[in-house]
């Protein structure tokens, strides 16, 4: 069964923490992708990647960063975090490039920053 | 920004009933259109990846038509079932890179 994993379901942090959130994917797909979800809102993306050590800046890329050193594993950072950074935080996985069969997604983290 | 508009955003309806609901999309930007389901505690889970005009697919009693030429794709759900409670969402791929725009979904419930 394919596989994008997020290594933490729930998480508590305090403001001005850094905050690592991590998404493997055993599929081999090229590109990988993070979002938020806020309700009224949707989901929106926050950075993208397509291939190792690339990354690309989403929509609402402000206090975030990102690390992608194996194909596998893309990492979302949040440099300081901030109230305004509770949300449910999703990663995506996609085959790649001219090949569009649809994400597979992870479970979500619950982030609430206190 | 390109806007990705579902209707209705919430939706009841009676077990065993069938209904449908809408994702309207700029048909300038085409590339493909997805279609996703989203269950509480769940992952959302792929139902459709559409690409060309006209296309039709089904996936048991679940199915979409995609219109690029006027820029809307229908969902269509047969017989509602319980299991069928969830959000939907259409996301719009505007690029071959496979980056899509999500709309904020519909969210449908299913009354016994």
């Amino acid at each position: 069964d394919v596989k994008v994993t997020q290594s933490s379901r729930y998480l508590v942090k305090r403001t001005g923490e850094k905050v690592f959130l991590e998404c493997v994917q055993d599929m081999d797909h090229e590109n990988m992708f993070w979002y938020r979800q806020d309700p009224g809102l949707g989901l929106r993306l926050i950075y993208f990647s397509y291939d190792v050590k690339m990354k690309e800046k989403g929509d609402i890329p402000e206090g975030y960063s990102v690390s992608r050193e194996k194909k596998e594993r893309f990492s979302l950072i949040l440099e300081s975090a901030s109230t305004n950074q509770t949300s449910m935080y999703l990663c995506a996985s996609s085959f790649g490039r001219g090949r569009s069969y649809g994400y597979t997604f992870g479970s979500g983290t619950r982030l609430t920053v206190v | 920004i390109l806007n990705v508009e579902q209707s209705p955003q919430s939706l009841h309806v009676q077990e065993g009933d069938s209904t449908n609901f809408t994702c309207s999309f700029p048909s300038s930007n085409f590339y493909a259109l997805h279609w996703y389901r989203w269950e509480t505690a769940k992952s959302p889970e792929a139902l459709f990846v559409m690409t060309l005009n006209g296309d039709e697919k089904k996936k048991g009693r679940i199915s979409a038509t995609l219109n690029t030429k006027e820029g809307y794709s229908y969902l269509y759900i047969k017989g509602s079932q319980p299991e069928d409670s969830a959000t939907y969402l259409c996301a719009l791929g505007i690029s071959e890179d496979d980056k899509i725009i999500f709309g904020k979904g519909t969210r449908l419930h299913i009354l016994p």
